[in-house]
């Protein structure tokens, strides 16, 4: 099986760079997507595809892959971003989540 | 509208059964591999089903295989999840969600409550 890392949480200030990890065995290799999730609601696409934004997503939102991380970045934070952040492979007919951050903006 | 609209959750005993309906609107469902994902209280996605365009293809996770089947109507434009011999580790929400084609999913459903319990 593949297992995907996160931190469990990651602060940021308001208006300033948050980033957060997902570490798998050469996740480069693969295509990474990510999903923001408000308390609440369904998870919502933000990143595809390691770098790609759907549209509606702000470009705050940004995305890279290399090695064994992948990054999902969130410039100028706001309080609204304030949310569970989730990383996505598919691996082996099979899709893995990682365990999921929580973003707090301070 | 282009949503996914869940429904079928409730409370169930342990060792009963269950079965999850998706209705989708506003696209063309037969087109769309579709899959389902739960969320159990306090914790994290976990991928659970998934299934073709055509429905002649799925995948199952180790944690409901051989438990769960999921299935799909184009013509009603439905998806479907049929869960039997249910444990209480089997309470969560679950979501249906799109393929976008690309393996992964970018359109979801707002979830429906399965709470297994005696």
């Amino acid at each position: 099986s593949y297992e995907l890392t996160q931190p469990l949480s990651v602060s940021v200030a308001l208006g300033q760079t948050a980033t957060i990890s997902c570490g798998g065995n050469n996740i480069g290799n693969k295509n990474v997507h990510w999903y923001q999730q408000r308390p609440g609601q369904a998870p919502v696409l933000v990143i595809y595809r390691d770098i790609n934004r759907p549209s509606g997503i702000p470009e705050r939102f940004s995305g890279s892959n290399s090695g064994n991380t992948a990054t999902l970045t969130i410039s100028r934070a706001q309080a609204g971003d304030e949310a569970d952040y989730y990383c996505l492979v598919w691996y082996s007919s099979a899709w893995v989540f990682g365990g999921g951050t929580k973003l707090t903006v301070l | 509208q282009v949503q996914l609209v869940e429904s079928g959750g409730g409370l169930v005993k342990p060792g009963g059964s269950l079965r999850l309906s998706c209705a989708a609107s506003g696209i063309t469902f037969s087109d769309y591999y579709m899959g389902w994902i739960r969320q159990a209280p306090g914790k994290g996605l976990e991928w659970i089903s998934y299934i073709s365009s055509g429905g002649s293809t799925t995948y199952y996770s180790d944690s409901v295989k051989g438990r769960v089947t999921i299935s799909r109507d184009n013509a009603r434009h439905s998806l479907y999840l049929q869960m039997n011999n249910l444990r209480a580790d089997d309470t969560a929400v679950y979501y249906c969600a799109r393929d976008a084609g690309n393996w992964y999913f970018d359109l979801w459903g707002r979830g429906t409550l399965v709470t297994v319990s005696s």
